[in-house]
């Protein structure tokens, strides 16, 4: 079963402050990775994603390293902000099979950025 | 990117009864899906809507519970069957458009079951 395992559970950061969130998936068998960014009563927001033939990706404050070897990917927030501070969902997109083209999701991790 | 709304944003129900979720893009996608989350909790896929043929169904979820329609490639509906408590949840639509990797969601309808 494929599976997606996302760390840590709740990070609580302080504004400006540098959010990492860490995912890690069990096989190899998934070509896209996206994050999103969820608020309370609201649905799931793209926010920036990364194909496994590249390491990193930058968008604005946001970006995703990608460690094919070690089968990791994790999401860094620079400069936090408190409008930063919702669940972030890491996600692995299959890449053949039955899971083909379907987003397996992490766990979640809840951020809350003080002001 | 689509943008995708849902009808209702949420409702009560009582157990034992159904309830017809709409979701409605505002371009043509390819690929158009359904979820379920628990509140504070993660994803699960319920099932892939197939435009002109039976929705693909995930371990764990049955047609007879969860009805799916895809008259279009624009719309798709999602029916909860015979509801009791445990289907309390939030149902989210997705859609992926033709030959892009990015997938949205929809605002999501919250579903409680009396």
């Amino acid at each position: 079963q494929q599976q997606v395992k996302q760390s840590p559970q709740s990070l609580i950061v302080q504004k400006g402050g540098i959010s990492i969130i860490n995912c890690a998936y069990e096989n190899t068998a998934f070509d896209y990775f996206p994050w999103y960014q969820q608020f309370p009563g609201k649905g799931p927001a793209l926010l920036i994603a990364i194909r496994p033939d590249v390491s990193e990706k930058k968008e604005g404050r946001f970006t995703i390293s990608f460690n094919k070897s070690a089968k990791q990917f994790s999401l860094h927030i620079m400069d936090s902000q408190p409008g930063d501070s919702a669940t972030y969902f890491c996600a692995a997109r299959g890449a053949g099979g039955t899971s083909y083209g379907k987003l397996t999701f992490g766990q979640g991790t809840i951020l809350t950025v003080h002001p | 990117s689509a943008v995708i709304s849902q009808k209702p944003s949420r409702d009560i129900c009582q157990r034992g009864t159904s309830l017809t979720i709409q979701c409605q893009v505002d371009s043509q996608v390819t690929m158009m899906f359904w979820y379920r989350q628990q509140p504070g909790q993660s994803l699960t896929l319920i099932a892939t809507a197939n435009q002109g043929s039976e929705a693909t169904y995930e371990s764990g979820f049955v047609i007879d519970k969860f009805p799916i329609s895809r008259p279009n490639l624009t719309f798709s509906t999602l029916t909860v069957s015979n509801m009791s408590p445990e289907d309390s949840s939030i149902y989210l639509c997705s859609a992926r458009g033709g030959g892009g990797l990015e997938q949205f969601f929809g605002p999501g309808t919250r579903l409680t079951v009396l």
